[in-house]
């Protein structure tokens, strides 16, 4: 069935430094994906999203490339700020509007 | 516009209670699904209502229901509950056209504890 696997956290990293959170696929047809983002005490916001092969969602200065040869959307930003700690999740949708999500990354920032 | 709201925020309750969970969606948003979150499994989808009908359903027993009014807003009971229940359960909502896959926007969730 369909299922997303991203990449075990947590994620600790210092302010400033590369972040890339690791996120596959797996599904029949051309799902959907996206990232979305839960700070502590709040629901999932959508962060960014990319609806067909190629295409590259992004925000606040985080980006993902939807690659449909290597089943991948992983999450990337080139300089993280102690704003960024929260847990990211990899989601998945096709038509009919059921979603699968990852498990989460949980992402600490040092300052 | 006003986000996707949910009552009550917390929630404590004893073994063998049932609760209603309560979600107000986006006005204009049809769709509304509902997960459970816990530590240990990530977040599991439960249901999935459409103009008042459960179009998708996760692998959850049947203690877990649900339903959609005329309204879009959408009600989930969980009855004769246990201890693993205990979890924060969230709401989300999506404009839903036919066919299309629309982002889900989420309300605060509700932190349900079970004694």
């Amino acid at each position: 069935g369909d299922s997303v696997t991203q990449m075990e956290g947590p994620v600790t990293l210092s302010e400033e430094a590369f972040l890339t959170i690791n996120c596959t696929y797996t599904a029949t047809g051309y799902p959907s994906l996206f990232w979305y983002v839960q700070y502590p005490g709040e629901g999932l916001q959508l962060l960014l999203k990319a609806t067909k092969a190629d295409d590259k969602g992004s925000n606040k200065g985080f980006e993902a490339t939807y690659r449909k040869e290597t089943t991948s959307f992983h999450l990337e930003k080139g300089s993280v700020q102690v704003s960024d700690s929260a847990v990211y999740f990899c989601a998945l949708s096709k038509t009919g509007n059921q979603f699968y999500f990852g498990t989460g990354t949980s992402l600490t920032v040092i300052p | 516009k006003a986000g996707v709201t949910q009552t009550p925020r917390y929630l404590i309750k004893t073994r063998g209670q049932q609760v209603t969970l309560s979600c107000s969606p986006i006005s204009g948003h049809r769709s509304v699904s509902w997960y459970q979150q816990t530590p240990g499994q990530g977040l599991q989808f439960l249901f999935e209502y459409f103009s008042e009908t459960q179009r998708n359903k996760g692998n959850f027993p049947g203690r877990f229901s649900g339903r959609q009014f005329s309204n879009s807003r959408s009600e989930m009971n969980v009855s004769t509950l246990e201890l693993g229940d205990s979890a924060l359960y969230l709401c989300a909502s999506t404009l839903s056209g036919t066919g299309l896959s629309y982002e889900q926007y989420f309300g605060p969730g509700t932190r349900l504890t079970v004694t």
